[in-house]
């Protein structure tokens, strides 16, 4: 049974550009969670996806966004890029919205 | 708002030596408590989890018990080993579903030979 999986592993982009990420929940899982881990912190919520709709949202701009598709894969796409933006991002998957959650391995993003 | 605390590190500890990571919590309601490790360059694993006072979550020696009068759910290990080397994140997220995860800034943990 695989795990949820995230792709590419690692991304280099430059300041205004804008970057799409992949995730594959675990097979079963209809819920799709993003994370943003800056470096030496915790997972920040950035949005949660369930049923195709944003469900709920954290703190972030709008130039965070998402998409979950029939198959309950999720992108989350980042526009306009800062170097703030630079971190590890998380996909975590659940048998339902209030489920515990499964992580990805992450993307690593670099912002330059 | 939900918060999580937990003891700064790092932590170095010898292998076979007894561990502690605390781990205090505000929330209204009762929260559903979980435990999850990071090894070096890789994501996020759930580790233990306890979903309503006084549970005791367990994994892999580890174990944490959900104390409601101290809204605490520390880490604990009777024997550490170098390959218990990572960073452990503390989180909470409400039992009815309407928040997500909200994690404690982690504790680095060094257990060395």
């Amino acid at each position: 049974d695989a795990g949820v999986t995230q792709s590419p592993t690692h991304l280099i982009k430059t300041r205004g550009q804008q970057v799409t990420l992949r995730c594959s929940p675990k097979s079963g899982h209809d819920t799709v969670s993003w994370y943003q881990q800056a470096l030496g912190q915790g997972p920040q919520f950035i949005f949660q996806y369930y049923e195709e709709e944003e469900r709920q949202r954290g703190n972030f701009p709008d130039r965070f966004s998402g998409h979950q598709f029939p198959n309950y894969s999720s992108e989350l796409n980042v526009n306009a890029l800062l170097l703030g933006d630079s971190a590890l991002y998380l996909c975590a998957s659940s048998l339902g919205p209030s489920e515990t959650q499964y992580f990805g391995p992450g993307t690593r993003l670099l912002v330059l | 708002g939900d918060s999580v605390t937990q003891m700064e590190g790092p932590v170095t500890l010898s292998e076979e030596a007894f561990l502690t990571i605390n781990c205090t919590y505000t929330a209204t309601g009762y929260p559903s408590l979980f435990w999850y490790v990071q090894y070096p360059g890789e994501g996020l694993q759930l580790l233990l989890k306890a979903t309503k006072a006084d549970d005791k979550g367990s994994n892999k020696g580890f174990e944490a018990t959900y104390r409601k009068e101290t809204t605490s759910f520390h880490l604990e290990k009777g024997s550490v080993q170098v390959s218990d080397s990572a960073v452990y994140f503390c989180a909470l997220s409400d039992s009815s579903g309407n928040t997500p995860l909200v994690f404690g800034k982690g504790t680095r943990l060094s257990v060395i030979a």
